[in-house]
């Protein structure tokens, strides 16, 4: 299967302090997603991005579907505490119907 | 709406068990999945469907079994448990790149 590889792996940040994640793959996938879980719930969907090089936020989210179509960054601003989650980055290969997902950054927040 | 229902939310079976776990949605949806959730693997496609009566796999098939004879349910069947496949399980559907998912299965297989 296609590996998307997500860092970090965790995160401890103060309220009110900014957050970068990325996820990187082997592939030059279609579309890229993001997600929140939070504890025992199913993956939201946050973010979706469709175009390389397309900048979109959602709140004090903004997410970036890189040039090369080989990965994904995510920035949250001025974290609060009910930020704190697992967050997913997820791939559309161009074939195919399946999404790929990376294997998730946990944000705590500490107040 | 509901959305993505799935049942039951735990289960706790003995290996050599079978069990269904059961996934509807009533948002007339044709793609539904399933995942497994591990720590450290994030979520793994098992069976996937892109419409009543088409079924596939995904990453990881193999202890599982799906069909799709409504558009609304997609059961997963496991015909015969075992502990390696202790993890949580969550069902999506969706329209386009917009996945809905469920609130998960909790399955522990002794």
């Amino acid at each position: 299967g296609q590996q998307l590889n997500q860092s970090p792996q965790s995160m401890f940040i103060q309220e009110g302090e900014d957050v970068s994640m990325n996820c990187t793959s082997s592939s030059i996938f279609n579309t890229w997603l993001w997600y929140k879980q939070d504890p025992g719930e199913g993956p939201v969907l946050l973010i979706a991005l469709y175009k390389a090089g397309e900048l979109t936020s959602n709140g004090r989210l903004t997410a970036q579907f890189g040039i090369t179509r080989k990965d994904s960054f995510l920035n949250i601003s001025a974290s609060i505490p009910s930020d704190v989650g697992i967050y997913f980055c997820a791939g559309q290969l161009f074939t195919g119907n399946q999404f790929y997902f990376g294997t998730g950054t946990s944000l705590t927040v500490i107040p | 709406n509901a959305g993505v229902t799935q049942t039951p939310k735990f289960q706790v079976l003995k290996t050599g068990q079978s069990m269904t776990l059961q996934c509807a949605q009533d948002m007339n949806h044709e793609y539904m999945s399933w995942y497994r959730q591990d720590p450290g693997m994030g979520l793994r496609l098992i069976h996937y469907s892109v419409g009543a009566g088409i079924t596939d796999q995904g990453e990881v098939p193999n202890g599982y079994n799906v069909s799709r004879s409504t558009t609304e349910d997609f059961p997963l069947r496991l015909l015969s448990a075992a502990p390696s496949q202790t993890s949580v399980y969550f069902c999506a559907s969706s329209y386009s790149e917009t996945q809905y998912f469920g609130p998960g299965t909790r399955l522990l297989v002794l």
